[in-house]
């Protein structure tokens, strides 16, 4: 398997762009992560999928941010307008239920985004 | 509100010495304790976790140290080396459906030759 795989690597875009991150799980995976990650705050959870349904959307920062996920092989997370405080690394992370309820999760290699 | 606090925020090692990275919880309801390792420009990655019912786990040089009552686990890397040069989090988290993990936030560790 090829991994979890995320597009773009960078992405570098001026305020108040539109910006379409994406995401394809490793197959068979049915929990979807997308986290966000900048110095000041380490690693943040911003919403979780379980069969490509939304389930906790509590880290999302603001209604600026939406994620999609419309089948089992493919997430988006947009930003509508975007600003420069989103700039960070965006990893999009994907996990099974394994063997005694506990999940690995499997973090793709991550999108950096600048925003100017 | 940090679930999971993480010490220190770095640390540098010399070559063949014990790097200690500490973390701390109050949700007493975490049963599952995973170290993630992170190499620059890359996610991280599942390096060892434990379950609260075993004081200590020991995979190759790294090894786990859980202290149920106080809330805090550690992970010790002994005969640490360069390659050992890493961003590492503790997580933690409770066995429902989700196992979403809520990490602290990171100890860069800088293994000196």
């Amino acid at each position: 398997d090829a991994g979890v795989i995320q597009s773009p690597r960078h992405e570098v875009t001026e305020m108040g762009q539109e910006v379409t991150l994406r995401c394809k799980p490793i197959s068979g995976h049915d929990y979807l992560f997308w986290y966000r990650q900048t110095m000041m705050r380490g690693l943040e959870l911003l919403i979780y999928f379980n069969n490509n349904v939304p389930i906790d959307d509590s880290g999302m920062p603001e209604d600026r941010f939406s994620a999609k996920m419309p089948n089992a092989s493919f997430s988006t997370l947009k930003i509508q307008p975007s600003e420069p405080r989103d700039s960070a690394v965006y990893f999009c992370a994907s996990s099974t239920q394994g063997r005694g309820g506990y999940n690995e999760q499997f973090f793709g290699p991550g999108t950096r985004l600048t925003v100017l | 509100q940090q679930q999971v606090k993480q010490s220190p925020q770095s640390l540098i090692v010399q070559k063949g010495g014990i790097s200690i990275i500490n973390c701390a919880y109050e949700n007493t309801a975490f049963d599952y304790f995973p170290w993630y390792q992170q190499f620059p420009g890359k996610g991280p990655a599942l390096l060892i976790a434990i379950r609260p019912d075993v004081s200590e786990k020991k995979e190759g040089r790294f090894t786990i140290s859980f202290n149920k009552s106080a809330k805090q686990f550690s992970l010790h890397i002994m005969d640490s080396q360069p390659g050992d040069s890493a961003t590492y989090f503790c997580a933690a988290s409770k066995q429902t459906g989700a196992n979403n993990l809520f990490f602290g936030t990171g100890t860069r560790l800088t293994v000196i030759p």
